[in-house]
């Protein structure tokens, strides 16, 4: 099992906003990173650090972190964000990477 | 632009090994460190290893560890997957990713470790 949980699937309506959640004790020492993955396609990277965009991924993704839960909110969601959300960060080590288990997102 | 071209699909029998190339171009091949994940058919992601390019230097996830070997041919900007041992569960895409490793602008100390961009995968088909 991994470190870090999120929660298997997540609906939301179109235009609607919607939160991902990602939970582990690493998270406390560590910031998640966030990766997007369509069906068939290779990870894309949508936010890594205290809420950092690379450039070209829309300002409705937002990254947080309270605790030991980082959140990935998309606001305003599209229909082409549908699709396969993973956080990674460290294990409790802090030496390894781990990937949570990934979020579906649909969007309706 | 900065790609990886990753090897062709590969059908290995259980107990062989696999070699997995990934050939970076478009930036400075050794100011990056290459990480392995890989994904079975309907599963996650799992990291698997990082190589340092410029040292050779490696690690490794523990479930992997006896079992992989990354390497790299920096002439030719190339860095290599082996996983030995083959077994029906290691039936997966195998994907290479170029990782950034930055210091935070906002916490002073802390390194950002992110792959910013990866390889199409490879498909490695365990299967007697």
């Amino acid at each position: 099992s991994s470190e870090l949980t999120q929660d298997p699937a997540v609906s939301v309506a179109l235009g609607q906003t919607v939160r991902i959640t990602c939970q582990g004790d690493s998270l406390r020492s560590y910031y998640a990173t966030w990766y997007q993955q369509k069906p068939g396609q290779a990870p894309v990277l949508v936010v890594y650090g205290k809420n950092i965009r690379p450039s070209g991924i829309p300002d409705r993704f937002f990254g947080s972190i309270s605790g030991n839960t980082a959140s990935l909110t998309i606001t305003g969601a599209q229909a082409e964000d549908e699709g396969d959300y993973y956080c990674k960060s460290r294990d409790s080590s802090g030496v390894r990477l781990v990937f949570g288990g990934g979020t579906k997102l649909t969007v309706l | 632009q900065v790609q990886l071209e990753q090897s062709g699909a590969e059908v290995k029998k259980p107990g062989a090994s696999v070699k997995v190339s990934c050939k970076a171009s478009g930036y400075t091949f050794s100011t990056n460190e290459i990480n392995w994940v890989r994904q079975a058919t309907g599963q996650g992601l799992e990291w698997m290893g990082w190589l340092n390019p410029k040292s050779g230097n490696t690690g490794y996830a523990q479930q992997f560890q006896g079992r992989v070997t990354m390497t790299t041919n920096t002439s030719i900007s190339t860095v290599y997957m082996e996983l030995n041992s083959l077994r029906a569960d290691d039936t997966a895409v195998y994907y290479c990713a170029r990782t950034r490793r930055i210091p935070s602008t906002t916490d002073v100390g802390y390194y950002h470790y992110y792959m910013d961009v990866w390889g199409k995968g490879t498909t490695v088909t365990v299967s007697s």
